[in-house]
């Protein structure tokens, strides 16, 4: 699975738009791109994922470039309760889900 | 709702114990998976399932064994329990392979004095 890359923090004004970004430069063209987040002292929680269109649902959207060597998560009106660390995950899309390994992820604050 | 259940949110155990952590999903799922949670470190892959009395190494096996008996359970086995083994752990649960979002339980905050 290609390796990915993401700020260790951010901060975002509650009810602002949050863009975490996601850098995976090594990507391959069967690898899709998983967002999860993790709220303290819970599981982590899935958001979205997507190959190359742009994916929105109830939670959030997700923006990935052309060359599909980064994306950006956009939480588009944040509250308190979306703070929590945010992994982006590369894997691939048809064979088991077990390879992959979450990163350190961006911590993201979102203040008053 | 997936629901994933943990044994327990909070285990202290001596060194040299076995120790048992139990996973189960109630919603069918094919895949199990646990993973562990170090400060620095993110999460990492200990085992998965991926059908019952079926397991695969993940990235840190060491230490570690796994049993899936049952479809809806997955349990984690520490043989004799280390110092560096304390961690928080969680399970995961998803519907096929590939192409579908992981479901998390609480997790377990293992301590082994």
């Amino acid at each position: 699975d290609a390796k990915t890359t993401q700020p260790p923090s951010m901060d975002c004004a509650e009810g602002r738009a949050a863009n975490l970004p996601c850098n995976h430069s090594t990507i391959s063209g069967n690898e899709y791109v998983y967002w999860y987040r993790q709220i303290h002292s819970q599981g982590p929680q899935y958001i979205i994922h997507g190959l190359k269109n742009n994916e929105t649902n109830e939670m959030a959207s997700l923006i990935i470039t052309e060359d599909r060597k980064s994306s950006t998560l956009i939480l588009p009106h944040a509250t308190l309760r979306d703070t929590a660390v945010y992994y982006c995950i590369v894997r691939v899309g048809n064979t088991n889900a077990g390879k992959s390994t979450f990163g350190d992820g961006t911590t993201l604050t979102v203040k008053p | 709702d997936v629901k994933v259940t943990q044994s327990s949110r909070y285990l202290v155990k001596r060194t040299g114990e076995k120790v048992f952590l139990e996973c189960v999903q109630d919603m069918d799922h094919e895949n199990m998976f646990w993973y562990r949670q170090d400060p620095g470190l993110g999460l990492r892959l200990i085992y998965f399932s991926y059908d019952v009395k079926m397991k695969e190494k993940g990235d840190i096996p060491e230490g570690y064994s796994v049993s899936r008996e049952k479809k809806e359970r997955f349990s984690l086995i520490l043989e004799s329990a280390s110092t560096n083994q304390t961690s928080m752990y969680l399970c995961a649960s998803s519907l096929l392979a590939g192409l579908r979002e992981q479901y998390f339980g609480p997790g377990t905050r293992l301590t082994v004095t």
